[in-house]
C-alpha cells in the first residue's frame, strides 16, 4: 500500500548541477503532478500529465523538464539548478475528474 | 492573483477551544477540497464538498460549502493537539476540471 513514493527525500545541489525527482504511484491513477511548495507561496503546480504520453505545464515550469515515463512514473529534471529552485517538491496523481490528488511525502531541495 | 483567500493565515489555540477557518473567492467553484498537511508529509484530502449549502461532518470538523459555490469554511469544535497542521483549500473553477486551485493554507498550532 504505497500510494505515492518519491526519490529521494532529501538533496542538496550546488548551481548548476542538474538531477531528477522520481515518482512513482501504484494505485492504477490516469493524472500526476509536480508542485512546490515555498513559504508564502503556497502550492504552485510545475508541470502536470493528465495521462500516459501527455505533458502540459503549469504555473512555474521554466528550468524544469518532465517524463511521464508510463503509467506509474513521472519525473522531474532540474538541468541546471538555480538557487530559486530551493524548495520543497511534491508529486501527486489523482485517477480522473474531480477526485482527490494523492500526495507523496516530498523532497527536500536545497541548491547553494 | 490568489483566487482562493485563506484566513487565518497562522492560529495558535489552546487544547479544547474552537476556531474556524475561511475559505473565500469572488469565482464560483465545482467542487472544494480540503487537506490536512503535517510536517514532512505531503497533504491529505479531509473532505470534498461539492453541492452549495452542503454541509459536512468528520467527528469534530464540520465543512460548508457556501450556498452561490464561492466560499467554505472549516470550524473544529474542542481543538486538540493532534489537530496541529496546515490546513489547505483547494477547488476545480467550473468548467476547468484539469487543475485545482490552492489556497496559502491556514497553519493551526494548537498548545496543550
Amino acid at each position: 500500500n504505497a500510494g505515492v513514493t518519491q526519490t529521494p527525500k532529501f538533496q542538496v545541489l550546488k548551481t548548476g548541477q542538474s538531477m531528477t525527482l522520481q515518482c512513482a504511484q501504484d494505485m492504477n491513477h490516469n493524472s500526476m503532478y509536480w508542485y512546490r511548495q515555498d513559504p508564502g507561496m503556497g502550492l504552485r503546480l510545475i508541470y502536470y500529465s493528465a495521462s500516459e504520453g501527455t505533458t502540459d505545464k503549469g504555473e512555474v515550469p521554466n528550468g524544469y523538464n518532465v517524463s511521464r515515463l508510463n503509467k506509474r512514473e513521472f519525473s522531474l529534471r532540474l538541468e541546471s539548478a538555480a538557487p530559486s529552485q530551493t524548495s520543497v517538491y511534491f508529486c501527486a496523481s489523482l485517477l480522473q475528474g474531480r477526485t482527490p490528488l494523492h500526495f507523496g511525502n516530498g523532497t527536500r531541495l536545497t541548491v547553494t | 492573483t490568489q483566487l482562493l483567500e485563506q484566513s487565518p493565515q497562522f492560529l495558535s489555540i489552546q487544547e479544547g477551544e474552537n476556531l474556524t477557518v475561511y475559505c473565500n473567492s469572488s469565482s464560483v467553484f465545482s467542487s472544494l477540497q480540503w487537506y490536512r498537511q503535517e510536517p514532512g508529509e505531503g497533504p491529505v484530502l479531509l473532505v470534498t464538498v461539492v453541492t452549495g449549502g452542503e454541509v459536512k461532518k468528520l467527528k469534530r470538523l464540520t465543512f460548508q460549502f457556501g450556498d452561490a459555490r464561492k466560499d467554505s469554511s472549516l470550524h473544529i469544535t474542542a481543538a486538540q493537539t493532534g489537530d496541529t497542521g496546515l490546513y489547505l483549500c483547494a477547488g476545480y473553477n467550473a468548467g476547468n476540471n484539469r487543475k485545482l486551485i490552492w489556497g496559502l493554507g491556514t497553519s493551526l498550532a494548537v498548545n496543550p
